[in-house]
């Protein structure tokens, strides 16, 4: 069964700085990965997703992921934050077969912005 | 932008009570799905459904939850008698077509449910 760790609960960054945030995962197969943020009171929304090709891959709002095989890792990444980036952060995998995609998440990473 | 709605956002229940939540799914969307996270804990998978059917579903889904698609637009989840630990977040999500393509599953702003 698959599985995500996400092993920072909280982060806290200044305005302007870098973030990271890591997630590793479980799988048998080839994962299907994905980030999605949660901003307070609000829904799940994708940030990106990787499925094969180019292990570093764009998003909206300015984020990046760099998929590593080796590590079993997809972090997230972003050079310079903003205070609207305060949000949580999900990373997920998907099972991809004909009864559906079922995602499995991971703990979540809550991403505190500071002035 | 297409997108998954919900209804209600907030549902305050008794314990013991059935309640129903709803959702509308995105309209040429095939699969649909329920997730529920409750508050400080990880988003869990709840049920799949597809053809009117559902196609997988997860041991917190017990005899106690279901699910409908009364019509071609809504999708319903109906947890029968309410118990404290079912108070949490509940998410409809949507697929096109799963399989290696359309993979993204589009989220519902959840409807947050409180069993008092």
């Amino acid at each position: 069964a698959q599985s995500v760790t996400q092993p920072d609960i909280h982060i806290t960054v200044s305005e302007g700085a870098s973030l990271e945030l890591r997630c590793n995962y479980s799988y048998g197969a080839t994962p299907y990965l994905f980030w999605y943020v949660q901003s307070p009171g609000q829904g799940l929304q994708l940030l990106l997703k990787y499925f094969s090709g180019d292990t570093l891959v764009q998003g909206i709002k300015g984020f990046e992921a760099e998929f590593k095989r080796s590590q079993s890792s997809f972090n997230l990444r972003k050079p310079s934050v903003h205070w609207s980036d305060a949000a949580e952060y999900f990373c997920a995998v998907a099972a991809i077969k004909a009864a559906g995609n079922k995602l499995t998440f991971g703990g979540g990473t809550r991403v505190l912005v500071k002035p | 932008e297409p997108e998954v709605t919900q209804t209600p956002s907030h549902q305050v229940t008794q314990m013991g009570q059935e309640v129903i939540l709803r959702c509308v799914p995105i309209s040429n969307h095939l699969y649909f799905y329920w997730y529920r996270q409750i508050l400080g804990q990880k988003v869990e998978f709840l049920v799949s459904f597809y053809n009117n059917e559902i196609s997988e579903k997860s041991e917190i889904f017990d005899d106690q939850f279901s699910v409908e698609r009364p019509d071609g637009s809504n999708f319903t989840l109906k947890i029968r008698s309410t118990k404290l630990e079912d108070s949490a977040m509940y998410f409809c999500a949507s697929i096109a077509k799963p399989g290696r393509l359309n993979t993204e599953a589009f989220f519902g702003q959840g409807t947050r449910l409180t069993v008092v």
